[in-house]
């Protein structure tokens, strides 16, 4: 049981450039999420699924995609990487409120991202 | 999900309470109070939480008002290890296929010292 794995987990990119940040949970979690945080900053909520083939946007969706082909995986693409998007990124996931670990989200290790 | 506000920072000696408070004044009657805590360059950890009884962990302690408008947070002996940044996060409980999205707020951050 490896819980929330992201790769990569340091990245550098050219402004312009598109990449796909891989989240994968193995714990059978309905919900799944990526997070932005940004240095003295709490974190903030990029986009989100309920379960397979549901996605929605959170707070600051703009410059990323998201897709959720299978209950295990999340993967988080930026199109066209700018600068204001250096940043941590942390993957999330959790299961349905009333299963025994339902209160708990599960945050991968962050992934450590500069555009230059 | 209704709005938290918590002080940006506090400070607390080692083996002393911590009482971190948040404010959460437009809560709804099916809203739930999480804290967790997020220590350096990790992902936040779940620690609490409650609707409107007080609670109690391995972890901490949450104490919610009567009226719901505000909680304390409160870790019994602080220790070094417990410096970290605190999320108070206000969500509804869903038992069913759905549930709202986790928003987290700027936290606060806690500083123990010997």
């Amino acid at each position: 049981n490896a819980g929330v794995t992201q790769t990569p987990k340091f990245q550098v990119l050219k402004t312009g450039q598109s990449m796909t940040l891989q989240c994968a949970q193995d714990m059978n979690h309905e919900y799944m999420s990526w997070y932005r945080q940004d240095p003295g900053m709490g974190l903030r909520l990029i986009h989100y699924s309920v379960g397979a083939g549901i996605t929605d946007q959170g707070e600051v969706p703009n410059g990323y995609n998201v897709s959720r082909s299978t209950t295990e995986d999340f993967p988080l693409r930026l199109l066209s990487a700018a600068p204001s998007q250096t940043s941590v990124y942390f993957c999330a996931s959790k299961g349905r409120d009333t299963s025994p670990s339902g209160n708990t989200i599960y945050f991968g290790e962050g992934s450590w991202l500069t555009v230059v | 999900d209704a709005k938290t506000t918590q002080p940006p920072s506090m400070d607390c000696a080692e083996g002393r309470a911590a009482n971190l408070p948040c404010n959460h004044s437009t809560i709804s009657g099916n809203e739930y109070v999480y804290w967790y805590r997020q220590i350096h360059s990790q992902g936040p950890q779940y620690i609490i939480h409650g609707l409107k009884n007080n609670e109690t962990n391995e972890m901490a302690s949450l104490i919610i008002t009567e009226d719901r408008k505000s909680s304390t947070l409160i870790l019994p002996h602080a220790t070094l290890r417990d410096t970290a940044v605190y999320y108070c996060i206000v969500r509804v409980f869903s038992g069913g296929t759905s549930y709202g999205k986790l928003t987290f707020g700027q936290g606060t951050i806690l500083t123990v010292h010997p």
